[in-house]
């Protein structure tokens, strides 16, 4: 079935990257963009941005321009996330979301909870 | 771009109605008809309920509808159920391609 499968979780000192994994599956991969969705411990969904499968082209929100980076490997269906610099505040769960061109997510990966700590 | 904010709570009892409302701007679910809400139980991923305002995608529950009226978007439940307590976002275009989130709702099912 249609599905997006994520990376495992990371453990990562303050300073350092991660790169987080979305695998597509069962859909034509470039026909749909992709977006990224943060959530920290206990807290609410955070649109973080978007890239652009046919492209290449992503868009990052507010507050999420600079140290966060989304790439692809189109060859393999798969989007990826790094963040760089990591700050104890980037803690969170992240998912990754097929996004319609009604800008409706509607596939989500599992998440990917990524631990900032010394 | 600030958060869309939804109610941090609300409730009501086995096979009432609740609506959960998403306040936003004229400069995102005012101006677009690019609403969507999503239901996230606790430790699972969220699941798209409505998307452009109103549409239901197949599999959703007919229990399930939304609406929008000025800047204001709302969710409907009816004939609430236990399975239906969880976390409710809205999700809203907010021009130059970006969108935002609401704050998120929790429901409790007395």
């Amino acid at each position: 079935q249609v599905q997006l499968v994520q990376s495992g979780s990371e453990l990562r000192e303050p300073g350092a990257s991660v790169k987080v994994s979305c695998k597509a599956s069962e859909y034509t991969f470039i026909n749909h963009a992709m977006g990224w969705v943060r959530q920290a411990p206990g807290q609410g969904l955070e649109w973080m941005g978007w890239i652009n499968t046919n492209t290449g082209n992503p868009r990052y929100a507010q507050g999420f321009t600079g140290r966060f980076v989304f790439s692809l490997d189109t060859s393999v269906s798969t989007a990826f996330l790094q963040i760089n610099t990591l700050k104890s505040e980037d803690t969170a769960i992240y998912y990754c979301a097929r996004k319609r061109n009604d800008g409706a997510f509607d596939i989500w990966g599992q998440g990917t909870m990524v631990t900032v700590s010394s | 771009q600030s958060a869309l904010t939804q109610p941090a709570s609300v409730s009501g009892s086995p096979g009432q109605s609740i609506t959960i409302s998403c306040p936003g701007t004229s400069s995102d679910v005012g101006s677009f008809n690019l609403v969507s809400w999503y239901q996230q139980h606790p430790g699972k991923a969220p699941k798209l309920m409505i998307s452009e305002v109103s549409k239901r995608p197949s599999g959703v529950s007919n229990r399930f509808s939304g609406s929008k009226s000025g800047n204001t978007a709302s969710l409907t439940i009816s004939g609430l159920q236990a399975e239906d307590e969880a976390d409710y976002y809205c999700c809203s275009y907010a021009g130059s391609s970006t969108w935002v989130f609401g704050g998120g709702t929790k429901l409790t099912v007395l």
